[in-house]
């Protein structure tokens, strides 16, 4: 399985601002995904992110909000744009195993005030 | 579009007894993967246990075990001699065989290990 790490970890940010979140894998990996796990809620999948590609967005997000690079085939990131207390959540980096599992990395915990 | 239900949002079980988590999909497709995956209070997901859809044979991981039945899309995991360590919130996830998807989540179940 991959080694997915994921940065910050948490934290705690004041609305109108944006975060980038960095995912960094062990291996190279074709796909990776981000997904959005609000509070008490499973997870949503936002976007796949293709190396050398513009990500596919899900219904219900947008580029502008959720840009997202994939510069490698090791590394992403999401950046959460003009940020509101709706947009407190987990995030979840993903990647694609040999046999069609997906790996997750350890979340990155956002609060907006 | 798959959907998938979890019908039990919290399943309490004694420690050392067995207990059955159930999940059902919908899905027009003939190959894809079931998960069931496990995410403690840590919030990392862990992946408990995968079944292929055209294999018969229910997939088993040492304690945990599926019961896949195709035909009414139902892929119940069930987990024996339950320990205080598998408490968590489960979630049942599909993927297409296609590949280019990600996976879509159950609601989840949150397990409740009694000591």
């Amino acid at each position: 399985s991959a080694v997915i790490s994921q940065k910050p970890s948490r934290d705690i940010c004041q609305r109108g601002t944006s975060l980038t979140i960095q995912c960094q894998v062990d291996s190279q990996v074709t796909m990776m995904f981000w997904y959005r796990q609000q509070p008490g809620q499973s997870l949503t999948l936002i976007a796949t992110a293709n190396q050398g590609s513009e990500a596919t967005y899900e219904s219900g997000f947008v580029i502008d909000k959720f840009p997202i690079s994939r510069p490698n085939l090791t590394f992403s990131t999401l950046t959460v744009s003009n940020m509101s207390p709706e947009d407190s959540s987990i995030y979840l980096c993903s990647v694609e195993g040999v046999t069609g599992e997906l790996f997750f990395g350890e979340g990155s915990r956002l609060t907006v005030l | 579009a798959q959907t998938v239900t979890q019908s039990q949002p919290e399943m309490s079980v004694q420690e050392a007894e067995t207990v059955t988590l159930s999940c059902t999909y919908d899905t027009s497709e003939s190959d894809y993967y079931l998960f069931w995956y496990k995410q403690p209070p840590s919030r990392q997901m862990i992946l408990v246990i995968r079944q292929e859809a055209y294999k018969q044979q229910n997939a088993t991981e040492n304690r945990f075990s599926v019961n896949f039945q195709k035909a009414a899309k139902s892929f119940s995991l069930k987990i024996s001699d339950s320990q205080l360590g598998d408490a968590a919130m489960y979630f049942c996830a599909y993927r297409s065989a296609r590949g280019a998807d990600g996976l879509t989540f159950g609601k989840g179940t949150h397990l409740i290990i009694q000591p």
